[in-house]
């Protein structure tokens, strides 16, 4: 691995179910971003983790929540899919406050 | 709310000449800033970061930056078809919980050859 790994790269998924994005990075980056992209709205933060441990809320954060057990780990779990949750949804790391990393995004269509 | 604005586009210039991308932000105290570029189904990369006002030129691009205007920009020089893309401009800012970046909705450049 180089980088950020996003899982799954593409997903369909049935209103009401429980879904979990996975996004594993090997740089050893303190913190870790979940934005969704949407168009004409660009990227909004969604939950990010400034260090292992700490998750803090973003823009918009309702009907998601994350986990940050270790460095290298930020699983993104949608409780009880929506439609309008349909979206490209980018991990991303950054070390020193740079965000200069981002994985290759999830694709997801909720049915 | 912090708010970054950009025009969505799309800006088209012919292969040659300068593109010029403008961005302008609501939050007085942030001080870092970046320049994303993204191609169509990719996901972001970055291209620049700004620091300090004046301007910083890296190879075709230079950011410019006017805190007092709240005001960043990427001058695209010699623009090249290969750089038609989405542009999002970035800032930072720092809250109860640490550093945090906001986006533009970027804005799409197409160079026409």
């Amino acid at each position: 691995i180089a980088g950020i790994t996003q899982a799954p790269t593409s997903q369909i998924l049935a209103a009401g179910r429980r879904m979990t994005l996975r996004c594993t990075q090997d740089m050893r980056h303190n913190a870790m971003y979940w934005y969704r992209q949407d168009l004409g709205l660009g990227l909004r933060l969604i939950h990010y983790s400034n260090t292992a441990g700490t998750t803090g809320k973003g823009e918009v954060p309702d009907g998601y929540s994350v986990s940050r057990a270790n460095t290298d780990d930020f699983p993104l779990t949608l409780a009880s899919a929506v439609p309008s949750q349909t979206s490209v949804y980018f991990c991303a790391s950054s070390d020193g406050g740079l965000v200069a990393f981002f994985g290759q995004g999830t694709r997801l269509t909720v049915v | 709310q912090k708010e970054v604005e950009q025009n969505s586009g799309p800006l088209s210039v012919p292969e040659g000449a300068i593109a010029s991308l403008n961005c302008t932000y609501s939050d007085r105290v942030s001080q870092s800033f970046f320049w994303y570029r993204q191609y169509s189904g990719k996901s972001p990369e970055l291209i620049m970061s700004i620091y300090s006002n004046g301007d910083k030129e890296d190879g075709r691009f230079t950011a410019q930056l006017n805190k007092a205007s709240q005001y960043v920009s990427l001058l695209i020089r010699d623009s090249q078809p290969s750089d038609s893309a989405t542009y999002l401009c970035a800032v930072n800012f720092l809250d109860n919980y640490g550093q945090n970046f906001v986006f533009g909705p970027g804005t799409r450049l197409s160079v026409l050859p």
